[in-house]
């Protein structure tokens, strides 16, 4: 079973700061199939980042993913705007089971 | 362009049934479509997913109590969850879901659902 472990559970930082949250699956993600979603409150999630490196439609080139291997994974956030404080998932797909997600990182402002 | 619909509330040891429906696209055209769960004030759990041509996978944890269908002719999906408990409580959300990047790439806003006698 492939487990989604996401650090840290909270960052505090300021607008114009760089973020940088982590995702680790406890065995390989296929295909580096890692997707990043942005939650606010009352807000259904955002799909920012699929295939560990790839924008979605209309996300801005502030964010980004990497894949460091085939079980760490970083999104980053160049420079924090106002709007980007808010949760964010990591998810895999293709592994056992089928899709799971990550427990989220807050990423609120210091 | 989804938009769920369901009871609001449900009595524990009851089934509960939900529809997304979906509009601006055909559930026809090579996607999954999913539920998603939220327990209030708590992260994402993924339910299950399901294509058109029957391939169907679900949260382990989930399967024996969870049905998720696809209704071409309505265009809309529906998920089933019998022997609701307390901890069946949560915003519940269907997505579309893409194969090819392994994301959900487009959601409903949720529906709302709590569990009480």
């Amino acid at each position: 079973e492939i487990v989604l472990t996401q650090s840290p559970g909270t960052l505090s930082l300021s607008p114009g700061e760089r973020a940088t949250l982590s995702c680790r699956a406890s065995q390989s993600v296929s295909n580096n199939y890692i997707a990043w979603y942005q939650q606010k409150p009352g807000q259904a999630p955002r799909l920012l980042i699929y295939g560990a490196s790839s924008r979605a439609t209309g996300i801005p080139d502030r964010f980004s993913g990497s894949g460091e291997s085939e079980t760490d994974f970083t999104l980053t956030i160049s420079r924090l705007e106002p709007e980007d404080f808010a949760v964010y998932y990591c998810q895999q797909y293709g592994g056992s089971p089928r899709l799971t997600f990550g427990p989220g990182t807050k990423v609120d402002i210091k | 362009q989804l938009q769920e619909s369901g009871p609001g509330l449900v009595k524990p040891s009851e089934t509960l049934s939900l529809i997304c429906g979906v509009s601006g696209f055909s559930i026809n055209r090579g996607y999954f479509w999913g539920w998603i769960r939220q327990p209030p004030g708590r992260g994402l759990e993924w339910i299950a997913i399901m294509y058109l041509s029957g391939s169907t996978y679900y949260n382990p944890s989930l399967r024996s109590r969870v049905t998720i269908s696809l209704d071409t002719s309505k265009n809309q999906l529906s998920l089933n969850v019998t022997s609701v408990t307390a901890a069946d409580a949560a915003r519940y959300y269907c997505a579309r879901h893409s194969a090819v990047s392994g994301a959900f790439d487009i959601w409903g806003q949720g529906t709302l659902v709590s569990v009480s006698s």
